[in-house]
C-alpha cells in the first residue's frame, strides 16, 4: 500500500535523450511536487501542481515539462537530456490545508552519461 | 522564510535520548517550525511541527522556546534506525496551495550501538 510511489527507481540514459518520471499517490491529497537532490544533497523544489493545475515553477529550464493527468498523478518529462541534469528526483504530495505536510516517494535517482 | 542554523552533524548512542537544535532567531509570528528527516537514499519524511506549544507524536517531541527563536527536536530512545540527516524547516501554513519547502543542509545525526 505504498503512499507515494516512482517509476523508475533508477535511469541511466545518454546525452540528448528525452526520458520521462512517473509519480502516483493514493493517498487522495490535492497537491504534488517535484525536488531536484543534487551531489551536494541539497533538495530543491521545482514544480507543483493543484488539481492538476500549476502551481508553482521554479527556475527550471524549459526542457523540463510536467504532467499531470490527474491529480492522483505528476509525472516529468525532460527534454535533450544534460549531464547537470543527474540527479535523484523526488515526488510528493500533501493534502489540502496542510501543505506543508509533505509525503515523498523513494526518488529517481537519473544519471545522464 | 526565516533562516535555520543547525549543527552538521551530531551523534548519539543507541537507547538514548537524541536532543537536536536548531536556531531560527528571524522567525515571524506565524511561521511554524517543521523537522523532516532523510534516510539515505530514501525521500524525506515529514516528523513533527509546532507553533509555540511543545508538541510530541509517536516519532519525536518538538520543544520550542518561549521567545521561539530556537526550538529542539528529541527522539527519546534513538535507535539505529534513526541515523540520517534531520531538517528543520520554518514555514507559514499557507491557506492556498503552493508550499515550497526550502531544505538547508540539515544536522547528519549518527546512532552508534
Amino acid at each position: 500500500d505504498t503512499a507515494v510511489s516512482q517509476t523508475p527507481k533508477y535511469l541511466v540514459t545518454q546525452m540528448g535523450n528525452d526520458k520521462s518520471i512517473k509519480c502516483e499517490q493514493n493517498l487522495g491529497h490535492d497537491t504534488m511536487y517535484w525536488y531536484k537532490q543534487d551531489s551536494k544533497k541539497f533538495l530543491k523544489i521545482m514544480f507543483s501542481y493543484n488539481n492538476k493545475e500549476l502551481i508553482i515553477n521554479e527556475t527550471v529550464p524549459n526542457r523540463f515539462s510536467p504532467k499531470s493527468p490527474d491529480k492522483a498523478h505528476l509525472n516529468l518529462h525532460i527534454n535533450s537530456l544534460e549531464l547537470g541534469d543527474s540527479a535523484v528526483y523526488f515526488c510528493a504530495s500533501s493534502p489540502t490545508n496542510s501543505y506543508n505536510e509533505q509525503f515523498f516517494g523513494p526518488g529517481t535517482r537519473l544519471t545522464v552519461l | 522564510d526565516a533562516k535555520t542554523t543547525q549543527p552538521p552533524s551530531m551523534d548519539c548512542a543507541e537507547g538514548r535520548a537524541a536532543n537536536l537544535p536548531c536556531n531560527h532567531s528571524t522567525i515571524s509570528g506565524n511561521e511554524y517550525v517543521y523537522w523532516y528527516r532523510q534516510i539515505h537514499s530514501q525521500g524525506p519524511q515529514y516528523i513533527i511541527h509546532g507553533l509555540k506549544n511543545n508538541e510530541t507524536n509517536e516519532m519525536a517531541s518538538l520543544i520550542i522556546t518561549e521567545d521561539r527563536k530556537s526550538s529542539t527536536l528529541i527522539l527519546p530512545h534513538a535507535t539505529l534506525r534513526d541515523t540520517a540527516v534531520y531538517y528543520c524547516i520554518v514555514r507559514v501554513v499557507l491557506e492556498t496551495s503552493g508550499s515550497r519547502l526550502t531544505f538547508g543542509e540539515g544536522t547528519q545525526l549518527t546512532v552508534n550501538p
